[in-house]
């Protein structure tokens, strides 16, 4: 399968722990998205690497939220202190230059 | 924030029937894009129609634009129960579609053999 991958699929965490989620892009895509979806919600934009640059962030992603693209290839979402309110999808998501964005599984993130 | 609304929130239809989703939007765009999200899945996307463009066709799809009222529509012809899934409209900041999408709040359709 050559698609967008991420890991975990699921993650059960209590309040103030922090958590890390993996993203491997489609290999050639040198854009990588992060998303957040709730229930009965569309995706939200969290931030884009462009390589191992991230370009943009938004307002969503709290101090307590860091994402990484060190080598341009994967991506890791990292979440600090836990909140309830931080339990959603969150969806990766890839693409060339100028084609469409090709999405990921998602990692379920349920906060206690 | 989202950009856009889906309408209905919810459609259910007989298979083989055409369903019809209207998405509306608030800013300027580029293009809008439609994706489908299956229950416990990623989601894929469908068709990309440009700012310049008014109708696009792509098999059993058809998705028209209309700038001037910051709305589109997505038709789905000869249903089939596959079809059942989320609908979700989005717009995006450049030509290409491959920057931060901002999504609307989706339609689920479910389609009943």
């Amino acid at each position: 399968d050559t698609g967008v991958s991420q890991d975990p699929r699921h993650k059960i965490t209590k309040r103030g722990q922090n958590v890390t989620f993996r993203c491997d892009p489609i290999s050639e895509h040198n854009r990588l998205y992060w998303y957040r979806q709730t229930l009965g919600q569309g995706p939200e934009f969290l931030t884009y690497f462009q390589n191992e640059a991230q370009l943009e962030k938004s307002r969503l992603l709290s101090d307590r939220f860091s994402a990484e693209r060190p080598k341009g290839s994967f991506s890791t979402l990292e979440i600090q202190r836990t909140e309830q309110g931080d339990s959603a999808m969150y969806l990766c998501a890839s693409s060339l230059m100028d084609t469409e964005q090709f999405f990921g599984p998602g990692t379920r993130l349920t906060v206690l | 924030s989202q950009q856009g609304e889906e309408d209905p929130q919810a459609l259910s239809i007989q298979e083989g029937e055409n369903a019809t989703m209207n998405c509306s939007y608030k800013t300027s765009i580029n293009n809008l894009q439609w994706y489908r999200q299956n229950s416990g899945r990623g989601l894929v996307h469908l068709i990309l129609i440009r700012s310049n463009e008014r109708e696009k066709h792509s098999g059993r799809l058809r998705v028209t634009l209309d700038t001037s009222k910051k709305s589109s529509s997505l038709l789905i012809t000869a249903s089939r129960a596959a079809d059942t899934a989320s609908y979700f409209c989005a717009t995006g900041g450049s030509n290409f579609g491959n920057e931060k999408l901002t999504f609307g709040t989706g339609t689920r359709l479910t389609i009943i053999p």
